[in-house]
């Protein structure tokens, strides 16, 4: 089925280890951002692109990186794990531009993460 | 800066009963606005939006929510619940000055138990 694949769904870290999360989509979206999901504070935005090439921070940026060479991949970094950053993660994309695709995310299924 | 306040962590109710799930956000601009679901062990998905027009939303599963701009709330409500609407509400906004770079803005997230 069409949508948003993340893997891994599950993954423990230890502090300092680095590791790639990552992200495709197959319906052609320009836009795809990552969020964490932690308990009480709703998602938060970490990185997000418009479109291949270009890439931008949201609120929660650090310790993270992200790259976009093509349309279809958006993986997102942890260059050195901290306790931090355990969390859930969620890839999402959005199709359309203008009013009648205004934001409607399309969102995988998440990876959770854990570092101790 | 704008922000999304959803003014209840939990909500029990038993089958059948209403529900209300409340938002309220902060914005000097005009904005966009969203419920997501997100049912146990899954992703986000779209449950109803604003967007422009009748401020009055309604979603394909029976919920409802309504814009009020004098009260910046965005209340979403359903008359009868069923045991499968259980799952985690968040309610978002976006710029509709930014929407084409796809940011959302999320409350807290809502937990709607629904009871036998």
């Amino acid at each position: 089925n069409a949508g948003v694949t993340q893997t891994p769904k599950f993954q423990v870290l230890k502090t300092g280890q680095s590791m790639t999360l990552q992200c495709a989509q197959d319906m052609n979206h320009e836009y795809m951002s990552w969020y964490r999901q932690d308990p009480g504070m709703g998602l938060r935005l970490i990185h997000y692109s418009v479109g291949a090439g270009i890439t931008d921070q949201g609120e929660v940026p650090n310790g993270y990186n992200v790259s976009r060479s093509t349309t279809e991949d958006f993986p997102l970094r942890l260059l050195s794990a901290a306790p931090s950053q355990t969390s859930v993660y969620f890839c999402a994309s959005r199709r359309g531009q203008g009013l009648a695709g205004a934001n409607v995310l399309t969102f995988g299924a998440g990876s959770r993460l854990t570092v101790l | 800066a704008q922000s999304v306040t959803q003014l209840d962590s939990q909500v029990p109710v038993f089958e059948e009963a209403p529900v209300e799930l409340r938002c309220n956000y902060s914005s000097s601009v005009s904005v966009y606005l969203f419920w997501y679901v997100q049912y146990p062990n899954q992703g986000l998905q779209l449950l109803l939006k604003y967007l422009s027009g009748s401020t009055l939303v309604e979603s394909i599963n029976g919920f409802e929510a309504e814009f009020n701009k004098s009260q910046t709330s965005f209340h979403l409500r359903k008359p009868s619940v069923h045991i499968s609407d259980t799952a985690e509400y968040f309610c978002a906004v976006s710029l509709v000055s930014s929407s084409n770079t796809g940011k959302l803005i999320f409350g807290q997230g809502t937990t709607l138990q629904v009871k036998p």
